[in-house]
């Protein structure tokens, strides 16, 4: 499978620390990109980061990719109840979308 | 942004019967348009990959004649899940992009489908 992993596979922090989660792929890729589902919902879409980018900032959310490595961290800053979901990473080769396993992040108010 | 919708968002229907579910893009032209099941607390797994006025490429393991896929327009796509058992009962979501493949992916709210 080409699915990526990530980790840990759930998380939870106070609200206000800071929350990373992991994301490694096996493949080369064109970008890697972060998306947000809350449960039972479709996905939002986090943030982009092209194979020749190393690091990404919007707003609260940090992310960096290395590609040597084919591993990519999503920092979230100064973390809010509202953040409380599911994150997956999801790489593109050369057409298809690949999604890892997810974090299921908990922001306890 | 673009948007992408999904109906219906929630469907039970009884093993053996066939359920429709439909995707379109609101605000854009899809080039292509992609369908994932997600079981519960688990990833996306991509079903299949359809392009408008052509056929769909479904990956390995996804039985074309089970999941019909039709790409009838730009901004709808539809997928029939035939003579459904309990074990097609999961969590469907759609995609599109507009332009070229490497751009964003636009993703619809899903639809729960459960099976009795």
């Amino acid at each position: 499978s080409q699915q990526g992993e990530e980790d840990p596979q759930a998380l939870s922090i106070q609200e206000g620390e800071n929350a990373t989660m992991n994301c490694s792929y096996k493949t080369s890729i064109n970008n890697l990109q972060w998306y947000r589902q809350n449960s039972g919902r479709g996905l939002v879409h986090l943030i982009l980061i092209r194979s020749n980018e190393r690091e990404k900032h919007s707003g609260r959310l940090r992310v960096t990719l290395d590609t040597s490595k084919k591993s990519s961290s999503l920092l979230i800053t100064a973390s809010r109840a509202a953040d409380t979901a599911s994150y997956f990473c999801a790489t593109r080769g050369n057409e298809k979308l690949t999604f890892g396993t997810g974090t299921r992040l908990t922001i306890i108010p | 942004g673009a948007v992408v919708s999904q109906h219906p968002s929630r469907v039970i229907c009884k093993s053996g019967t066939s359920v429709k579910i439909e995707c379109r893009s609101l605000d854009f032209q899809a080039t292509t348009m992609f369908w994932y099941r997600q079981f519960p607390k688990q990833s996306l797994m991509l079903m299949a990959t359809s392009n408008e006025g052509s056929k769909a490429t479904y990956e390995q393991g996804v039985e074309k004649d089970k999941f019909l896929i039709n790409h009838a327009s730009l901004t709808l796509s539809t997928l029939t899940v035939t003579s459904a058992h309990p074990e097609d009962s999961s969590f469907y979501i759609c995609s599109a992009t507009l332009g070229q493949l490497y751009n964003e992916q636009f993703f619809g709210p899903g639809t729960r489908l459960t099976v009795l």
